[in-house]
């Protein structure tokens, strides 16, 4: 089966600084998407980014981007120029390609207190 | 276009009680599924749908019933409310693309206690 872990409960950062979240999974699988999902106090949540294990090029989004080791089944988020409304609950997200369940497995979450 | 939407945002039950999640979505996607999110845990999966007529059990679906009449309405039933379902529940939804089930988009969530 496979499992997302997120080995920082919790981090810190200075507004305007950068910032990494870490991901680590395991898998038996090729092919597979992962994702950063993002949940603010308002309990929505939010896709901050996705990579699709097949592309060697990793993902970016404005300030976000990912750095994907796929040997490695590292997963980590950079959160450049943060701003007061990152902070938030961050969530790595695995999925297997094709099929029809679905099923996003979760890391438990990184907590991501930005201080003005 | 107001994406994925749940009701309620908030319950409160007793023990036994039973009561139906509403969720509802305008993107016409195929695919939708509950999870739910417990304390110091990410999501997991309780049922899902890949259309109209065609539901399926996930990680955790003890306790809890779907059906999907229409596309858009994908409801979750408690039948009998227990306090190890007090959680977080979250309907999310996506188009299926040859890749399988694309990024799926959550709801609000509904936060369910049982006492």
């Amino acid at each position: 089966a496979q499992t997302v872990t997120q080995s920082q409960p919790e981090m810190s950062v200075q507004e305007a600084e950068t910032v990494t979240l870490s991901c680590t999974y395991d898998t038996s699988e090729s092919d597979y998407y992962l994702f950063w999902y993002k949940q603010p106090p308002s309990r929505q949540m939010i896709l901050v980014i996705r990579q699709e294990a097949y592309k060697q090029q990793n993902a970016t989004e404005n300030r976000f981007s990912v750095n994907f080791q796929k040997a490695a089944k590292s997963f980590s988020l950079k959160i450049s120029d943060s701003q007061l409304g990152d902070a938030a609950m961050y969530f790595c997200a695995y999925r297997n390609y094709g099929g029809s369940q679905g099923n996003l497995i979760f890391g438990k979450g990184t907590k991501l207190s930005v201080k003005p | 276009n107001a994406g994925v939407t749940q009701t309620p945002k908030f319950q409160v039950l007793k023990t036994g009680q039973s009561m139906t999640l509403q969720c509802a979505q305008d993107m016409n996607h195929e695919y939708m599924s509950w999870y739910r999110q417990d304390p110091g845990m990410g999501l997991r999966l309780i049922h899902y749908s890949v259309g109209a007529g065609i539901t399926d059990q996930g990680e955790v679906p003890n306790g809890y019933n779907v059906s999907r009449s229409t596309t858009e309405d994908f409801p979750l039933r408690l039948l009998s409310a227990a306090p190890s379902q007090t959680s977080v529940y979250f309907c999310a939804s996506s188009y299926i693309t040859g890749g399988g089930i694309d990024t799926q988009y959550f709801g609000p969530g509904t936060r369910l206690t049982v006492l």
